[in-house]
């Protein structure tokens, strides 16, 4: 069974601050995508990674695949409480094959 | 676009009552998915289908649960009969091919089974 594990399940942290969220697996994916998901909403892709060590930002969020194209990791600078929010990792292990979810990091920026 | 369109939002049913759920995808994608979120287990692709046709339909929990595809524009996810443990957000999602480009997701059903 391939298995998507993130970390930390969750994260409370104030207005201003950075922080880094991880996605592992022992399979290499053919993609990854991160996704955040607010309250009675659907999840809204931010970002798909495809090259080992690609780097991708978006604004205050950068997204980084690993060489190996096993793992990745989002980091959002200089945190605000619209960050607040479900985020997920989701990858495709197979060219052409379905995507997995991790359990989700649940973010929290108080003001 | 108006996006992938579930409904109803909201359902609320007795154990052993059927329920159907609906989904409408965005127009011009050819991949559908129909996914289960509980706090337990996270998000679960239970069925997806390329061209209307069913895929994979390994993540289905039981024979209590069905989907359709009958168009490109629509796909039911059924439970007959329901029971509490079916309690959960489904959501559905659409994208061209099997995308590295990422889903589109509807807002969900969320389905409490009393």
């Amino acid at each position: 069974t391939q298995l998507l594990e993130q970390s930390p399940q969750f994260l409370s942290i104030q207005e201003g601050e950075n922080l880094t969220v991880y996605c592992n697996s022992s399979s290499v994916f053919s993609s990854l995508q991160w996704y955040r998901q607010e309250p009675g909403e659907g999840p809204v892709l931010l970002v798909t990674v495809v090259t080992g060590g690609e780097v991708k930002k978006l604004k205050r969020l950068t997204f980084q695949f690993g060489d190996a194209r096993k793992d990745s990791s989002l980091h959002i600078t200089a945190a605000q409480p619209g960050d607040t929010g479900l985020y997920l990792c989701a990858g495709i292990y197979n060219q052409g094959g379905k995507l997995i979810f991790g359990q989700g990091t649940e973010l929290s920026v108080k003001p | 676009d108006a996006g992938v369109i579930q409904s109803p939002r909201h359902e609320v049913t007795e154990m052993g009552q059927e329920v159907t759920l609906r989904c409408k995808p965005i127009s011009g994608h050819n991949s559908l998915f129909w996914y289960r979120q509980t706090m337990m287990r996270g998000l679960e692709l239970l069925i997806y289908f390329n061209n209307n046709v069913p895929i994979d339909d390994s993540g289905m929990p039981e024979d209590r649960f069905s989907a359709k595809m009958p168009n490109a524009s629509f796909s039911t996810l059924k439970i007959q009969p329901s029971e509490p443990r079916d309690s959960a957000v489904y959501f559905c999602a659409s994208s061209f091919g099997m995308s590295n480009y990422g889903y589109t997701f509807g807002s969900g059903t969320r389905l409490t089974v009393v």
